[in-house]
C-alpha cells in the first residue's frame, strides 16, 4: 500500500544548484499538489494540478516550476536554489471532488 | 485570501488529559478537514466535516463544524503518548479550482506520560 512516494527523503543543496523532486501515487487519482512545510507558518501550496495535462500555481510559486508527466507523476523542480527555500515539501493527490488529501512522507531539503 | 486561525500553537498535557483545539476563519468554508502529522511523516486525515453543525467522532477524536461555518473545533479524551503531534485544521469550498484547500498553521502536542 505505497499510496504516495516522494524521492529523495533528504536532500543538501548549495546556492544556485538546481534538482527536481520526484513525486508518485498508485491511487489513480486526478489531481495532485506540491506543498511546503515551514516552522510556523502551515503548509503552504506551491502548484497543484486538477487532472493530467494542466498544472496551476498555489500561493507560493514564485523559484518552482513543475511537471505533470502522466496520472501518477507531479515533479517539483528549483532551477536555482535558495536559503529561502530550505523547507519540508509535501506532495500529495486526491480524486477530484474528493476532500481527503493524501500525502506522501516529505522530502526535508536544505539550501546552504 | 481566506487565512485560518489555529489556536492554541502548542499544548503540554499530562497523559489522560481532555484535548481542545480549534479553527476560526474570516470566511465560509463548505468542508472543515483536520490532520495528524507525526514526526518526520506527511499528515493524515483524521475527520472531515461537511455540513455545519455537524459533530462527528472517530475513536477518542470528536470534531464539530460550527453554525456559522467559520469555525471547527476537535477534541481528544484521554489522551495518550501516541497523539503527540501536529494537528492541522483545513477549510475548503466546492467549487472552482482543486487547489483550494486552506490549512491553518497547526497546534503542535506534546503529551507527559
Amino acid at each position: 500500500n505505497a499510496g504516495v512516494t516522494q524521492t529523495p527523503k533528504f536532500q543538501v543543496l548549495k546556492t544556485g544548484q538546481s534538482m527536481t523532486l520526484q513525486c508518485a501515487q498508485d491511487m489513480n487519482h486526478n489531481s495532485m499538489y506540491w506543498y511546503r512545510q515551514d516552522p510556523g507558518m502551515g503548509l503552504r501550496l506551491i502548484y497543484y494540478s486538477a487532472s493530467e495535462g494542466t498544472t496551476d500555481k498555489g500561493e507560493v510559486p514564485n523559484g518552482y516550476n513543475v511537471s505533470r508527466l502522466n496520472k501518477r507523476e507531479f515533479s517539483l523542480r528549483l532551477e536555482s536554489a535558495a536559503p529561502s527555500q530550505t523547507s519540508v515539501y509535501f506532495c500529495a493527490s486526491s480524486e477530484r471532488g474528493a476532500h481527503g488529501y493524501t500525502f506522501g512522507s516529505g522530502t526535508r531539503l536544505t539550501v546552504v | 485570501g481566506q487565512q485560518l486561525n489555529q489556536s492554541p500553537q502548542s499544548m503540554f498535557i499530562q497523559e489522560g488529559e481532555d484535548v481542545s483545539m480549534n479553527c476560526t476563519s474570516s470566511s465560509i468554508f463548505n468542508t472543515w478537514l483536520w490532520y495528524k502529522q507525526d514526526p518526520g511523516e506527511g499528515p493524515v486525515l483524521l475527520i472531515a466535516l461537511y455540513k455545519a453543525g455537524e459533530l462527528t467522532s472517530n475513536g477518542r477524536l470528536t470534531a464539530q463544524f460550527g453554525i456559522t461555518r467559520k469555525d471547527s473545533f476537535l477534541n481528544i479524551s484521554a489522551s495518550i503518548p501516541s497523539d503527540v503531534g501536529i494537528y492541522f485544521c483545513a477549510g475548503m469550498n466546492y467549487g472552482g479550482s482543486q487547489g483550494n484547500l486552506i490549512f491553518g498553521k497547526g497546534t503542535k502536542l506534546s503529551v507527559k506520560p
